[in-house]
């Protein structure tokens, strides 16, 4: 079955520690996302990429990071310069381009820091 | 710059009753328009979109959404809940050559038995 999977589903990250939130998706779509979700806050965008290579902030980019060297895969590390870290962060992709696409989603990395 | 308001966070509806959730949105280009649903502890699904063709859309689960320009809103509507329809619901806009989706807040359904 097509779709994205986001690993590890808990994370606990220690102070002053980095850690990276893996995403894989098969249905070779072009542009992936992160976001991150609090309790009243909807989603909101990390960093977006629409092409592998290539990859732009979004609104709360600070204190994280991502590459996308491969089409299927957008990991996002969450640096230890990221003051507040624990949310619910999802993944998600589009198909093209041109902004009509459905976005999916993974089933979201909950990352708590202890 | 474009976004969208979903007003009152949580949403108590009888089961039975009327499911009604406003979105409006703020842009000056036409928009593509989205309703999503989360449960618990899980990713966004697709209920239903707008991208331009008919203004009334119809989605999963007996949903529909009616785009309406003048009012610059794409309120989300159900004859009648359902237990399973407790979840969180998500408008979200994107426009033509932009990928980026704005979300609203979110409404969370409560529905009484």
């Amino acid at each position: 079955d097509g779709g994205i999977t986001q690993s590890p589903k808990y994370l606990f990250r220690k102070e002053g520690q980095n850690v990276t939130l893996s995403c894989e998706q098969n249905l070779n779509h072009d542009a992936m996302y992160w976001y991150r979700q609090d309790p009243g806050q909807g989603l909101r965008l990390i960093y977006y990429s629409q092409i592998v290579n290539d990859f732009q902030k979004g609104d709360i980019a600070e204190g994280y990071s991502v590459s996308r060297e491969k089409k299927e895969s957008f990991p996002l590390t969450v640096t230890s310069a990221q003051k507040n870290p624990t949310a619910f962060y999802l993944c998600a992709s589009t198909e093209g381009r041109q902004g009509a696409g459905e976005a999916f989603f993974g089933q979201g990395t909950r990352l708590t820091v202890v | 710059a474009q976004s969208v308001t979903q007003l009152g966070s949580h949403v108590s509806v009888s089961e039975g009753a009327l499911v009604l959730l406003r979105c409006n949105y703020s842009s000056s280009v036409p928009p593509y328009l989205f309703w999503y649903v989360q449960y618990p502890n899980q990713g966004l699904q697709l209920l239903l979109k707008y991208t331009s063709a008919a203004t009334l859309v119809k989605g999963i689960n007996g949903f529909e959404a009616e785009f309406k320009k003048s009012e610059t809103s794409f309120h989300l509507t159900k004859p009648s809940a359902h237990m399973s329809d407790a979840a969180e619901y998500f408008c979200a806009v994107s426009f033509y050559g932009n990928n980026r989706l704005a979300f609203g807040k979110g409404n969370q359904v409560v529905v009484i038995p």
